[in-house]
């Protein structure tokens, strides 16, 4: 099963900040947030990840709570090609026995 | 650097027979993850070889097998094709080392008649 939890579906004006949540309670402490979106049936686009220090590149922010139970993806400025569906997971480092579960993700929509 | 590489994009079966995909990494990546991609079950973990060795297995019967080759491209193999099968194929490549983050490919499209 999943170990992240996140909103079925979330709406955001073109051009303004989009955040997405996720929660992740469970989370060990080697254990890294990623984040991976995937536009309609097109393979999954890796985003971001961290382990507990907010991280920006330059698609993306992430911010994770101190306790490292949740964090929310940022994207700044939302454009149309930004709809997809955003996928939270937590995956250990190291951990060559693990592979990426991904869960029914967070459907962003766009709006113009 | 190029990307992930799936051949075919899109393939047509019959119940019954069997079907190769084929995947090549990002150059350097020596691990290779495979997924299936279902509208009721999403995407589920088939299975991750790193050079030339299964490393890791998912829950899948084992019609379903693949393979690595010593330039890290990697194939994977359904036999026996059920309806069920008809799925999005995804690959994914990482380094192999301590980095784990995985590039997908864009998928083969699989459709069993």
């Amino acid at each position: 099963d999943a170990k992240t939890t996140q909103p079925t579906s979330m709406d955001c004006a073109e051009g303004r900040a989009a955040n997405l949540p996720c929660n992740h309670s469970t989370i060990s402490g080697n254990e890294y947030v990623y984040w991976y979106r995937q536009i309609h049936s097109q393979g999954p686009q890796y985003i971001i990840h961290g382990l507990k220090n907010n991280e920006t590149n330059e698609m993306a922010s992430l911010i994770i709570t101190e306790d490292r139970k949740s964090s929310t993806l940022i994207l700044p400025h939302a454009t149309l090609r930004d709809t997809a569906v955003y996928y939270c997971i937590v995956r250990a480092r190291d951990n060559y026995g693990q592979n990426f579960v991904f869960g029914p993700g967070t459907r962003l929509s766009v709006l113009p | 650097k190029a990307g992930v590489t799936q051949t075919p994009r899109y393939l047509i079966k019959t119940r019954g027979q069997q079907v190769t995909l084929s995947c090549s990494p990002i150059s350097g990546h020596r691990s290779v993850s495979w997924y299936q991609q279902t509208p009721g079950q999403g995407l589920q973990f088939l299975f991750e070889y790193f050079s030339e060795t299964q490393r890791n297995k998912g829950n899948f019967p084992g019609r379903f097998s693949g393979r690595q080759f010593s330039n890290s491209r990697s194939e994977m193999n359904v036999s026996t094709l059920e309806l069920g099968d008809s799925a999005l194929y995804l690959c994914a490549s990482s380094p192999g080392r301590e980095q784990e983050t995985q590039y997908f490919g864009p998928g083969t499209r699989l459709l069993v008649l």
